[in-house]
């Protein structure tokens, strides 16, 4: 199973709504990641956790607060968005340590603040 | 801090030609790994090919291979045979020894037929 799965798929939200996006993978991969993309350019890093701990955050809004429960689970909880946070989300996971190790990605969250 | 430069935002390639995507970037550190992602029209990201840094051997992936200048700070695509599915953006990657990775903008590759 080399499969990232994430829901939802379409999340359309209030700027005064509290939603959340989750994040699974079963391959053992100990460090998972959140990007956000918006239309037409590149995935942009957000965090990372390695070994279920935040070891990056890139000086990400505090109305983004990630959380890794266990070693198969990401969420991401989102709470009093813009709408210029609109954009697909994406999660992707990997082996932890020096090598190049792929990153794989899941299909992601589209997300509409209006 | 590392960034990564594609200086091509779009390509175009006949199918069965050769076409080569360029990407350089800039770091100070000797530990880390490069890579070409696919991202095809609404569908997911997906590796190409990898590329660690102390390795002076070029790497290659079927019909898929890089050219690797460590000193000129480069790292290009080479597609043979270019193929209707080959239709994708392209985004090179810089990645850290700490999972830190970075992508340069993109290029956008048309196969026509």
């Amino acid at each position: 199973d080399t499969e990232v799965t994430q829901t939802p798929k379409h999340l359309v939200m209030g700027m005064t709504n509290k939603k959340s996006l989750k994040c699974e993978q079963h391959m053992g991969h100990r460090a998972m990641y959140w990007y956000k993309q918006k239309a037409k350019k590149p995935p942009e890093l957000m965090f990372v956790y390695s070994y279920e701990k935040l070891s990056i955050n890139e000086s990400v809004p505090s109305r983004f607060s990630p959380e890794c429960p266990n070693s198969s689970l990401l969420n991401l909880h989102l709470h009093a968005l813009q709408p210029e946070d609109s954009a697909l989300y994406l999660c992707a996971s990997s082996q932890v340590g020096r090598g190049s190790y792929e990153q794989y990605f899941g299909p992601g969250t589209r997300l509409t603040v209006t | 801090a590392q960034t990564v430069t594609q200086s091509q935002p779009e390509m175009s390639v006949q199918e069965a030609e050769t076409v080569t995507l360029s990407c350089t970037y800039d770091t100070s550190e000797s530990d880390y790994y490069l890579f070409w992602y696919k991202q095809p029209p609404s569908r997911q990201m997906i590796l190409v090919i990898r590329q660690e840094a102390y390795k002076q051997q070029n790497a290659t992936e079927n019909r898929f291979s890089v050219n690797f200048q460590k000193a000129a700070k480069s790292f290009s695509l080479k597609i043979s045979d270019s193929q209707l599915g080959d239709a994708a953006m392209y985004f090179c990657a810089y990645r850290r020894s700490n999972n830190d990775m970075r992508f340069g903008a993109g290029t956008r590759l048309t196969v026509k037929p």
